[in-house]
């Protein structure tokens, strides 16, 4: 069965403090793997990783994918107030034609001046 | 307008009503999700679909039916609403032409079932 775990669970932290979340993934086949940000309405994208793109990076938010351990880290740097929000990880499995992205239970995440 | 609108945005209805949630988009994608989320749980698909003509179960559709009524409207019914299916319901498209499959989300609708 495919599997995305996230971690931690929740995180607090000051405003300016960097943070890292992790995913890590268990499928059948690999196709990409997505970052959400979601905040009090529905996830927006972030980011997407494949294996031909591993890093992203857009202002203070960066991913790395890590296919050798199964896993991603997504970083925020110099957090501010506005970057409270939950993380939502997902993974888009090779299926044999169709299979909807496996989501992890997301990091809730609080920036706090 | 948003590329993927969810009527109704709250609704309030008793155990045992049948209730409809819709879901419309505009950006002319061939695939639609339903999922519900609830605190703690990420997350959780009930329904998707790839075509018109292709309906699938996901990993909580007991309780749920689905309806493709067009490429562009997908329908989440509750036969019966029983209370622990109180939660926030998510619509979303993707395409199978983007790499990755990107989904992008509806505003939800949040269900409370008395």
């Amino acid at each position: 069965e495919d599997k995305v775990v996230q971690s931690p669970l929740s995180l607090v932290v000051h405003e300016g403090d960097t943070v890292t979340l992790n995913c890590s993934y268990e499928v059948t086949n690999f196709r990409s793997l997505l970052w959400y940000k979601q905040e009090k309405k529905a996830p927006t994208f972030l980011f997407m990783l494949t294996s031909s793109g591993i890093e992203k990076k857009s202002g203070r938010l960066s991913s790395i994918l890590d296919k050798k351990e199964l896993s991603s880290i997504l970083n925020i740097t110099a957090t501010q107030t506005g970057d409270s929000a939950i993380y939502l990880c997902a993974v888009a499995p090779r299926g044999s034609g169709n299979t909807p992205l496996v989501f992890g239970k997301g990091t809730r995440l609080s920036v706090i001046a | 307008d948003a590329d993927v609108t969810q009527t109704p945005r709250n609704r309030i209805t008793k155990t045992g009503k049948r209730i409809m949630l819709e879901c419309s988009q505009t950006k002319g994608h061939d695939r639609m999700y339903w999922y519900r989320q609830d605190p703690g749980l990420g997350l959780r698909l009930i329904y998707y679909s790839f075509d018109v003509k292709d309906i699938n179960k996901g990993e909580i559709s007991d309780g749920y039916s689905v309806s493709r009524q067009a490429q562009a409207k997908f329908s989440l019914s509750l036969e019966s609403a029983i209370p622990n299916q109180t939660a926030l319901y998510f619509c979303a498209t993707s395409d199978r032409d983007q790499p990755g499959e990107t989904q992008y989300f509806g505003p939800g609708t949040r269900l409370l079932v008395l």
